[in-house]
């Protein structure tokens, strides 16, 4: 079975510091996909990321990066220097092809960034 | 850009009504989907639908049911809505069925549901 852990819930940090949001995925397939969508306050899940399970180099873009290693089954993100606009809901998705794309997400991490 | 689009931010309904949800996107896109947000669940997989008036079941489809009659609008149903359905619905589209994933689901805004 499919399943996406984000363990944590709700973190809270300051302006400036870093951050990362823990994503530990479940899968018995050998090619799927990695996502990390982000659902600011307006609701509407915007795209961050997608990564193929034999593409295991970091990635970094302006102030986010992630991580994928696929010995510990993770794919965590880190947003670096955060803003208070980074403040959201972040969701990590596995995707897999099962007649039909299918995406499985975590259970979503909600990051309050204070001033 | 992409839009998707959602008949209702709000919507407040009684236990028994039949409710519709709808979702139109303007991107000729083939595949939709319905999902629903719970907190502590994230999103689930209520039924998608690759092409117009095909539809398939996803992971929690008991009570709902859905429509797709032109490629561009995909509508969920509630039968008969009960409290358990009190909820975060969100719609998805994206070009085409392909393994690669090549392009991402674009979300609508959402529809937040309370069965009363």
């Amino acid at each position: 079975a499919q399943k996406v852990t984000q363990a944590q819930t709700e973190i809270s940090v300051v302006e400036k510091e870093d951050v990362t949001l823990d994503c530990v995925y479940e899968t018995r397939d050998t090619t799927y996909y990695l996502f990390w969508y982000k659902q600011p306050p307006s609701g509407e899940l915007v795209f961050l990321i997608r990564r193929n399970s034999f593409d295991e180099q970091n990635e970094i873009s302006g102030r986010y990066s992630w991580n994928f290693q696929k010995s510990t089954s993770s794919f965590n993100f880190t947003i670096t220097a955060s803003q208070v606009v980074d403040s959201a809901v972040y969701f990590c998705a596995l995707g897999q092809f099962q007649g039909a794309q299918k995406l499985v997400f975590g259970q979503g991490t909600r990051l309050t960034i204070n001033p | 850009d992409v839009k998707v689009t959602q008949s209702s931010r709000y919507l407040v309904k009684r236990t028994g009504e039949k409710v519709f949800l709808e979702c139109v996107q303007d991107m000729d896109h083939e595949n939709m989907f319905w999902y629903r947000q719970d907190p502590g669940l994230g999103l689930r997989l209520i039924y998608f639908s690759y092409d117009v008036k095909m539809k398939e079941k996803g992971d929690i489809p008991e009570g709902y049911s859905v429509s797709r009659e032109k490629k561009e609008r995909f509508s969920l149903i509630l039968e008969s809505a009960s409290t358990n359905q009190t909820s975060m619905y969100l719609c998805a589209s994206t070009t085409s069925n392909d393994r690669l994933f090549t392009d991402t689901q674009y979300f609508g805004p959402g529809t937040r549901l309370t069965v009363l």
